[in-house]
Formats: structure tokens, sequence, C-alpha cells
């Protein structure tokens, strides 16, 4: 069985830009949660979607958005990217959620914000 | 958030056995316990989880209190591969995951 995928895998981006990074699950898998890892914060979660829907968000600005389609798979958006938005997202999916099953993480976007 | 307390740092020998301690005092009844681990450039693992009793799998065992206010991440015999960060967390209500800091492990050859 395929594991989780995330594309691209290393982006540049200038301040100012959006990004849009993309992951996909594991087949069967219904939720897709992003998280923000860096050296100084750890790995912090953004948010989780499932069957289409935004079930919980990370404490991150509106300017990190998201959305999941009818195949589950998952995209994460950035606008107006600011230095400190340098990063691995990572991306990961679960059965039915985070909460109470595994999750099966991607390897991730290594995001660098000039 | 959820809050959980584990040893910034551990050393082991390789081939015995380890423990990894964790304190979650703010559980409630209904909330897993997870284990994953980070090894080094590569996205984090699903270790373990469980609820109230002692659950075993190919990678480890997870050792809950009777009051579920810590646990104990058991890695039978440590091998080189095992050396990682290991994160001890659990969602807090509203079905949110938070990792915090975790232990790094190293494993002495």
């Amino acid at each position: 069985k395929a594991g989780v995928t995330q594309t691209p895998r290393y982006l540049i981006k200038t301040r100012g830009q959006q990004v849009t990074l993309s992951c996909s699950p594991i087949s069967g898998h219904r939720s897709v949660s992003w998280y923000q890892q860096t050296p100084g914060q750890g790995l912090q979660f953004l948010f989780e979607y499932f069957s289409e829907t935004q079930r919980n968000k990370g404490n991150f600005p509106g300017r990190f958005s998201g959305r999941q389609f009818s195949n589950s798979r998952s995209e994460m958006n950035v606008s107006t990217l600011e230095l400190g938005d340098s990063a691995l997202y990572l991306c990961a999916s679960s059965r039915l959620g985070q909460a109470t099953y595994e999750q099966y993480f991607g390897p991730g976007t290594r995001l660098t914000v000039t | 958030d959820a809050k959980t307390t584990q040893p910034n740092s551990m050393e082991s020998n390789e081939e015995e056995p380890v423990h990894l301690p964790c304190n979650h005092s703010t559980i409630s009844g209904t909330d897993y316990i997870h284990w994953y681990r980070q090894l080094p450039s590569q996205g984090p693992e699903y270790v373990i989880h469980g609820l109230t009793s002692n659950v075993n799998n190919r990678m480890a065992s997870l050792a809950i209190a009777e009051d579920r206010k810590s646990s104990t991440l058991i890695l039978h015999r440590a091998t080189l591969r095992d050396a990682a960060v290991y994160y001890c967390i659990f969602n807090f209500g509203n079905e949110k995951l938070t990792f915090g800091t975790g232990t790094r492990l190293t494993i002495i050859p």
C-alpha cells in the first residue's frame, strides 16, 4: 500500500508570495492533518480535514488555510509569506481521525522563504 | 492545549530494554495516549496508542498507569535504529493532538 505523498518536496519563495502544498493520503484514509515543524517551536498542529470538512484548527493566523477534496487529497495554502513561515510542513493521514487512530506521516515539504 | 511531561533526553545501551516515561496528569477518561517517534530527517512515525489497558505491538509495549496520569513506552530490545525523538501525546477533548518537545533517545553501541 502506498504511503502518504507530499508535493513538492522542496520549495523556495520570497516574502509576500503565496504557496500551495499538496498531500495525497493513504488509500481509504479520510482524515488528513497538517503540521508545521521548526527548530524553535517543534511540531505544531495546523488543521485537520475529514470528509472535505475542517474538523479542527490550531493556533495559526488566517493566512494559513486548507481544503480537502472528495478523493481525500488535501492542499494547504499560505498567503503573504513571511520569513517565519520557513519550516517543514508535514501532512498525516489516518483512517477516521487523529484522536483515536494512528496517523501516517508523509516526508514533508521543506519551505524556505527569502 | 494538552500537556505532557517527558525527559528531554535519555540514553540506553544497544540490545537492552528502554523505558520512556510520560506524565499526563490532565488527561480525561476518553483521551487516547499516543506515542510517535521521529528519526533524523524523517517525518514522525506511529509507534503505539492506548486508552486504559496495556498495549503491545510489534514495535513496543505501552504500560498505562491505573489512574491514567502517566504511561511508559517500552522498547524491549533497543537497536541503533531506535535512536529518535519520542513524543507522548494525547488529544484534549476537542480531538486536537498537540506534540510537545519529546524525549531524544540515544542508543549506545
